[in-house]
């Protein structure tokens, strides 16, 4: 059992569309990442967030939005996708933000472009 | 280089046998160092962290080689459910993020 929740597992969506990737941890992390992930390949970070803050941006398309509403919870707001742009997606936490914790993933978003 | 780099396998190996995984990084400063299992279409599971003295789980130890910037992950008397991915995680000290390596792929065989 993953103490690092994701919803949905699913997405399959039109490139028109808007959507949202949701996390919540309740382990009192306050480190939140988010990944994407092809397949045969390694997660590839996308965004950190630092006690509720933005921190980290990997030079990530703005049809991908981050939010951090509180410490327990991390979206991922999705507009304007393209066919390549499917993966799964995985949300992680960690107790701090330096790296030098490990990181709790997810189950992961496995979304579709269509 | 790469920062972090993996031979990918599959290492294929008979249940019961032991078998071991090299690591190695290019980043001296580096300072945490993690060893994650994925299942095919899973997410990443944290296996074990590696300390410098070395550290042991079970049938899982894992060692840091400092001077030769690698770690390893030796696993005993290998289970079916051993089979997986295993990814080498490396921190670089006081940044935020960690880099992944491409994963090692185990499958053990009846």
């Amino acid at each position: 059992d993953t103490e690092v929740t994701q919803t949905p597992k699913h997405l399959v969506m039109g490139m028109t569309n808007k959507k949202s990737l949701k996390c919540e941890q309740h382990m009192g992390h306050r480190a939140m990442y988010w990944y994407k992930q092809k397949a045969k390949k390694p997660p590839e970070l996308m965004f950190v967030y630092s006690y509720e803050k933005l921190s980290i941006n990997e030079s990530v398309p703005s049809r991908f939005s981050p939010e951090c509403p509180n410490s327990s919870l991390l979206n991922l707001h999705l507009h304007a996708l393209q066919p390549e742009d499917s993966a799964l997606y995985l949300c992680a936490s960690s107790q701090g933000g330096q790296g030098n914790q490990p990181q709790h993933f997810g189950d992961g978003t496995r979304l579709s472009i269509l | 280089r790469k920062e972090v780099e993996q031979d990918p396998g599959p290492f294929n190996v008979p249940e019961g046998a032991t078998v071991a995984f090299n690591c190695t990084y290019s980043n001296s400063a580096s300072q945490s160092f993690f060893w994650y299992r994925q299942d095919c279409r899973k997410e990443p599971k944290l296996l074990m962290s590696v300390y410098s003295s070395g550290n042991e789980d079970g049938r899982f130890t894992a060692q840091l080689n400092r001077a030769s910037q690698y770690i390893s992950l030796l696993i005993r008397d290998s289970k079916l459910s051993d089979s997986a991915t295993y990814l080498c995680v490396v921190n670089s000290g006081g940044y935020q993020k960690v880099t992944f390596g491409t994963g090692t792929k185990l499958q053990v065989i009846p």
